[in-house]
């Protein structure tokens, strides 16, 4: 148990158009979903932490209008990159902790965002 | 503020070797301690989850091992694989609701 999906795995968009990456606990209720940029060659940046109900927490440095989201169930969370610009271009993934479980994190595969 | 150091950033070692991935940390007040593995392109798999109280945990030619009082983690992959090649990213959990501190990981090739 413990599958955390992401879609689409890559999308390649316009500049000035907005994209929606959905991240889905497939077996599991996830009170909590994480969304993190990862950078070629670089780890993992935490850009916010969102709460099923409840508006997400960004990271500093993390424009909250540019990356929308949005927990609207135990099982999906949603961040919708706004006029997204070749800067965005990044691997996008997110990770989920189970409700009522021991502080572990369970990981999605990523999202390739490519803006041209 | 925690502090989570890989090192070396990347190795390499022929087929069968038996090695030791290396973490320590800053401040021995964590909660939970976690080992990844990330293929080039692909999302974190986790490999190991060792909570405080606990000193290692084993998953098959994985072994990790956790020692707050000096801040440090090993993971230990026996017989190692052409297969086993990836990155491995140590990670922490400083309290119950606590974020997730990285390091920057060890980029590992096995040769064949």
């Amino acid at each position: 148990g413990a599958v955390v999906s992401q879609h689409p795995s890559r999308v390649i968009c316009k500049s000035g158009t907005s994209v929606k990456i959905e991240c889905r606990s497939l077996d599991f209720q996830a009170t909590t979903m994480f969304w993190y940029r990862q950078f070629p060659k670089q780890s993992l940046m935490l850009m916010a932490t969102s709460n099923e109900g409840s508006k997400a927490t960004y990271e500093q440095g993390v424009e909250k209008d540019k990356f929308l989201i949005n927990h609207a169930s135990l099982t999906l969370s949603t961040l919708t990159v706004t006029s997204a610009h070749p800067e965005d271009s990044s691997f996008y993934i997110c990770s989920a902790r189970k409700r009522g479980g021991v502080n572990e994190q369970f990981f999605g595969p990523g999202t390739r965002l490519t803006v041209l | 503020k925690q502090e989570v150091t890989q090192i070396p950033a990347a190795l390499s070692v022929p087929e069968g070797e038996n090695l030791v991935l290396n973490c320590s940390f800053t401040d021995s007040a964590i909660y939970n301690l976690q080992w990844f593995r990330q293929d080039p392109g692909k999302g974190l798999t986790s490999l190991l989850l060792i909570q405080s109280s606990q000193r290692e945990q084993t998953s098959g030619r994985l072994n990790a091992s956790l020692d707050k009082s000096s801040g440090r983690s090993t993971l230990y992959i026996a017989a190692s694989q052409p297969g086993d090649s990836a990155t491995y990213l140590c990670a922490l959990y400083t309290g119950a609701n606590s974020k997730l501190t990285f390091g920057k990981g060890i980029t590992l090739s096995v040769r064949p």
